[in-house]
Formats: structure tokens, sequence, C-alpha cells
């Protein structure tokens, strides 16, 4: 139980494209997820809680106009990159929660590069 | 902010032996998670302390949540190039702003055969 997906794995795109995310709740329903930032041999970042029905509450210093989020049912989180740059190249990663709302569920990360 | 201080960030040890990593906190958390990650891959939960002075273990990991919830530690005996990784500590802040966790640096832990 408690499996989350992400798609694409991994994906590569031009500088200036936008890049859509896509996190599922296989078998559970999730109120809410989080969407993390991670670079190499570090930890998470998180950038924003996505909440079903809601807009999305982003963390300091992160462009909500650059990294849109959508949570249009219980078991779908999108993180679209607008406007890709190639900093924005990283491992993005999001999580949801079960009934235990203190326990993340994690999905297996999708590796965006920006050429 | 609450902050978890996590120590040591880089280990590398011989198959065989013992380590402890450390998540330290001024602050109290309602509780604290455990993740291994490998790379390329999301973390994967390993515990989920709740109660101060709360032992678990789990085969050759012992999780141990400090009595004040301000501290947490994970021990690993014989250690095995199978548990290399990064270890990372999550602390639930005490009011529960709506699941969000709060993650230490992280132990890259490579165990060498």
């Amino acid at each position: 139980g408690a499996v989350v997906s992400q798609h694409p794995s991994w994906v590569i795109c031009k500088s200036g494209t936008s890049v859509k995310i896509e996190c599922r709740s296989l078998d559970f329903q999730a109120t809410t997820m989080f969407w993390y930032r991670q670079f190499p041999k570090q930890s998470l970042m998180l950038m924003a809680t996505s909440n079903e029905g809601s807009k999305a509450t982003y963390e300091q210093g992160v462009e909500k106009d650059k990294f849109l989020i959508n949570h249009a049912s219980l078991t779908l989180s999108t993180l679209t990159v607008t406007s890709a740059h190639p900093e924005d190249s990283s491992f993005y990663i999001c999580s949801a929660i079960t009934g235990r709302t203190y326990e993340q569920y994690f999905g297996p990360g999708t590796r965006l590069t920006v050429t | 902010t609450q902050l978890l201080e996590q120590s040591p960030q880089f280990l590398s040890i011989q198959e065989g032996e013992n380590l402890t990593v450390y998540c330290n906190s001024s602050s109290v958390f309602s509780s604290l998670q455990w993740y291994r990650q490998e790379p390329g891959e999301g973390p994967v939960l390993l515990v989920t302390v709740v109660t101060g002075g709360e032992v678990k273990k789990l085969k050759r990991l012992t999780f141990q949540f400090g009595d004040a919830r301000k501290d947490s530690s994970l021990h690993i005996t014989a250690a095995q190039p199978g548990d290399t990784g990064l270890y990372l500590c999550a602390g639930a802040e005490r009011d529960n702003q709506g699941g969000k966790l709060i993650f230490g640096q992280g132990t890259e832990l490579s165990v060498k055969p």
C-alpha cells in the first residue's frame, strides 16, 4: 500500500520550453501532496504544498509563476516548469500523505535536464 | 522555523562496523521519520517514532526518539554494502502544519566490502 508514482522518470527539454511532471497516488486518496527539489547528495528542499481543489502553498523563494502546481483530484498532482532554463535542471520528487498525516510516501522522482 | 541538524553528513565504513546517525533540534517534534534513499530514486520510509523515549528495531537498524522529542538516532549494527545510501531524518512540526516535514541535511553512508 501507499504507492506513489511519477511520470516521466526523466525528461530532457530545451531552454524556454515547459515541462509537466505528474504525481499519482496509486492505492490511496491523497488530500495533500508535496513537491520537492533535490540536488546531488543533498537533502530535499520543499517547493510547495499541494491541496486537492485549492491553490498550492509555495515556500519562500519559490516562484509560483514558474512552477505551476495543479491538484485537480485526490490522486493526481502536476508540476509544470514553465520557460525552463538550465538552472532548473534537478531531481524533482513528489510525496503524498495517507490517513496518518505525518507520514509521507514519496514518488520515484523525475530527473529534469534543460539544455 | 524548526530546524533539524543531522550528523555526520558523510560516513564511509567497512562492512561489519557499527554506526550511529544523529538528528538534533532545539524544538519539539510531534513525530519523526527516518527515510533511506538510493541514487535516482525517491526516499523510502523506514520508521516513524512518535512517543518520547520510543525505541524501534528494524532488523539491524535501531531507531530512538529522545525523551523530549527533540532528537533522534539511527544505529546500524554490522553494516553491509546493501546499507549504502542517503539516510534522511524528517520531523513533523508540533502543530503539524498540514503534514509538512522538516528534513535534516542527510547522511551519505558508504559501506565498503
